[in-house]
């Protein structure tokens, strides 16, 4: 089975804590990518980060970072000194590309995590 | 031009009527999507468009119809919808929908069926 997990339904914090959201996946596929998307009330989805299977290394961008450890199948997102502007849906996916689709790829999401930050 | 646009960005419709979402990308992207998004619940796939072509059909019902008309033009055309079908549907694009091409996606169309 192919899923992804956010078990954090809503966070609220106060502006400038830091905050880190969960993400859990399932797949048998040795080859994957993972991504976290950002949907603001506005609607659109905001790429923010891709991680392939085979790169475990955490990255840091400006206030955000992510850490990927394939043993315990997690891909979790921190975002440090929070602002109101962070306030949003926070999606995790799975890239897949599902049987008879010539290899062409759909995300599977998490459930997502609404943020609230405070100020 | 990193856009997605998506219009209308709002619909009312009736359940008799005939309707169509139009989406559009001049990124010269290869793979357009259409997802739907009920409130408060991720996005789920609908249909994937590859070259113009039809690669991915997620078992969605007839009463939703899309069409590829080029490369950067993708419309959903709406007909005979149920009160359940009232979502927010998600346009969206890759460079060419390979596993690790990131989704550029458009704000969306809230449809509201009554």
């Amino acid at each position: 089975a192919q899923k992804v997990t956010q078990a954090q339904t809503e966070i609220s914090v106060v502006e400038k804590e830091d905050v880190t959201l969960d993400c859990v996946y399932e797949t048998r596929d040795t080859t994957y990518y993972l991504f976290w998307y950002k949907q603001p009330p506005s609607g659109e989805l905001v790429f923010l980060i891709r991680r392939n299977s085979f790169d475990e290394q955490n990255e840091i961008s400006g206030r955000y970072s992510w850490n990927f450890q394939k043993s315990t199948s997690s891909f979790n997102f921190t975002i440090t000194a929070s602002q109101v502007v962070d306030s949003a849906v926070y999606f995790c996916a799975l890239s897949v590309a599902p049987r008879g689709s010539g290899g062409y790829n759909k995300l599977i999401f998490g459930a997502g995590t609404r943020l609230a930050v405070h100020p | 031009d990193t856009e997605v646009t998506q219009t209308p960005k709002h619909l009312v419709m009736g359940m008799t009527n005939k309707k169509s979402l139009k989406c559009e990308q001049h990124m010269g992207h290869r793979a357009m999507y259409w997802y739907k998004q009920k409130a408060k619940k991720p996005p789920e796939l609908m249909f994937v468009y590859s070259y113009e072509k039809l690669s991915i059909n997620e078992s969605v019902p007839s009463r939703f119809s899309p069409e590829c008309p080029n490369s950067s033009l993708l419309n959903l055309h709406l007909h005979a919808l149920q009160p359940e079908d009232s979502a927010l549907y998600l346009c969206a694009s890759s460079q060419d929908g390979g596993l690790d091409t990131e989704a550029f996606f458009g704000q969306g169309t809230r449809l509201t069926v009554v």
